[in-house]
Parts: structure tokens; C-alpha cells; sequence
């Protein structure tokens, strides 16, 4: 299986903690996205980087960071600042720019604030 | 800002039936778009892109840029066409990311 991963499958937080969701490819793609994925609202595009070191906010970037400090991988932390955190969360990569195969999508992270 | 919409949440067509699925869009320049499909317990995936021109498991989808409209369609449903479609939007080949729709669940009867 394969090419990006997501961990945990399955998150738990109390309200006020931060917490980092992992994202790592094998692809050798250059760049790397993360979604917000709520009921019946499609996805959400919260940060992506196109290049180890820099990345960029998308459209709902409030209350999430990101780092991207290796090619292969791109974390996200939730922050205690995001108001609504508990959602599934999607980390896609590709090539700069998509091509063919467009996007790789991971199997996601669900994330519950308890 | 761009904005993608998918006017139906569900589409249910039996077996045999063509298939429509609608995508509208706007976007001020010229974008690039696509359809992305999530079969039952697997990951999203790309099916198509405009710029392919191509058919992808016989399904088909062309941009009018007149009508801002990129719906897929297929003239004979299969079951196993059954999943989760999104259409989705990038202003320069997707590198910045796309902009999804709220996607459409097709489910195929028999």
C-alpha cells in the first residue's frame, strides 16, 4: 500500500491541547497539501507547500500550522486557536505541477476533540 | 475567489441508464478542472482532467467555458460506478492547490 501515509488513523484531543497529524510520501513529489473534510462541504484546502522549507495558506489556514522541513514529509498541528478542529483530515502530494496522475491522496486522519 | 458547486448531493440511476453528474464553476480566468472519485473504503483518486480529452472507465467530461460547466458523464452506468465524485478547480495546473466541490454520491441500482 502505498506512497503516503497518514497517522494516526484515529485522533483524541481535549479541548485546549495542540496536536500534529503525520503526513510522509515515498513519491519523491514536490509538493504536498493538507484538506479539511467536513459533511456535505467537500474539501477544504488549509495549507500546502510546493517546496521543502515553504509553504503557503490556503483557504482556511486559522488555527493550523504546518512544517516542511524534509521533502517526504509535511505535519500539521492543530492548534488550540482552531475553533471547530474535529473533522477528517486529508494530506495529498504530487508533482510540481500534477500531470497526469494529479494528486495522491493519503487514507486520512479523523480527528475528535473530546 | 473561485468557487466550485455540485447542485446534487445524491444522483441515483439504475443500471444500464446514462449518467450526468453536474459541475459548475467560476473562475474569472481560464482554469484548469477535473474529476476526482472515492470508491467505498478506498482513497480519493483522480479520474479525469479537461486537458486529457480522454474517456476514463467510459466516462467523459468536457469544459464549456460559455456555460462555466465541466459535467461528467457516462452513457451506460455500471455498478461499480457507485462512489463519491468531486469536481474540482486549480487557476494554473493544480501545483497551488485545488478547489473541490461538495461532491456528488452516485449510486447505481440494479
Amino acid at each position: 500500500d502505498g506512497g503516503i501515509t497518514q497517522s494516526p488513523k484515529y485522533l483524541f484531543r481535549k479541548e485546549g491541547q495542540n496536536v500534529t497529524l503525520s503526513c510522509e510520501q515515498n513519491l519523491n513529489h514536490d509538493a504536498m497539501y493538507w484538506y479539511r473534510q467536513d459533511p456535505g462541504q467537500g474539501l477544504r484546502l488549509i495549507y500546502y507547500s510546493q517546496i521543502v522549507n515553504d509553504f503557503q495558506k490556503g483557504d482556511i489556514a486559522e488555527g493550523y500550522s504546518v512544517s516542511r522541513e524534509k521533502k517526504e514529509s509535511f505535519p500539521l498541528t492543530v492548534t488550540s486557536a482552531q475553533k471547530n478542529p474535529t473533522a477528517f483530515y486529508l494530506c495529498a502530494s504530487s508533482f510540481t505541477p500534477p500531470g497526469f496522475h494529479g494528486y495522491t491522496f493519503g487514507s486520512g486522519t479523523r480527528l475528535t476533540v473530546v | 475567489a473561485q468557487r466550485v458547486t455540485q447542485p446534487e448531493k445524491l444522483l441515483s440511476v439504475f443500471k444500464g441508464a446514462p449518467v450526468e453528474l453536474k459541475c459548475n464553476y467560476s473562475y474569472s480566468g481560464s482554469p484548469e478542472l477535473f474529476w476526482y472519485v472515492q470508491y467505498s473504503r478506498q482513497r480519493l483518486q483522480l479520474l479525469l482532467r479537461h486537458i486529457s480529452r480522454e474517456s476514463i472507465k467510459g466516462f467523459t467530461a468536457d469544459l464549456n467555458k460559455g456555460e462555466t460547466s465541466f459535467h461528467l458523464k457516462k452513457p451506460f452506468a455500471q455498478e461499480e460506478d457507485s462512489a463519491m465524485y468531486y469536481c474540482a478547480l486549480s487557476p494554473g495546473g493544480g501545483a497551488d492547490g485545488l478547489t473541490f466541490g461538495k461532491g456528488t454520491h452516485l449510486i447505481i441500482q440494479p
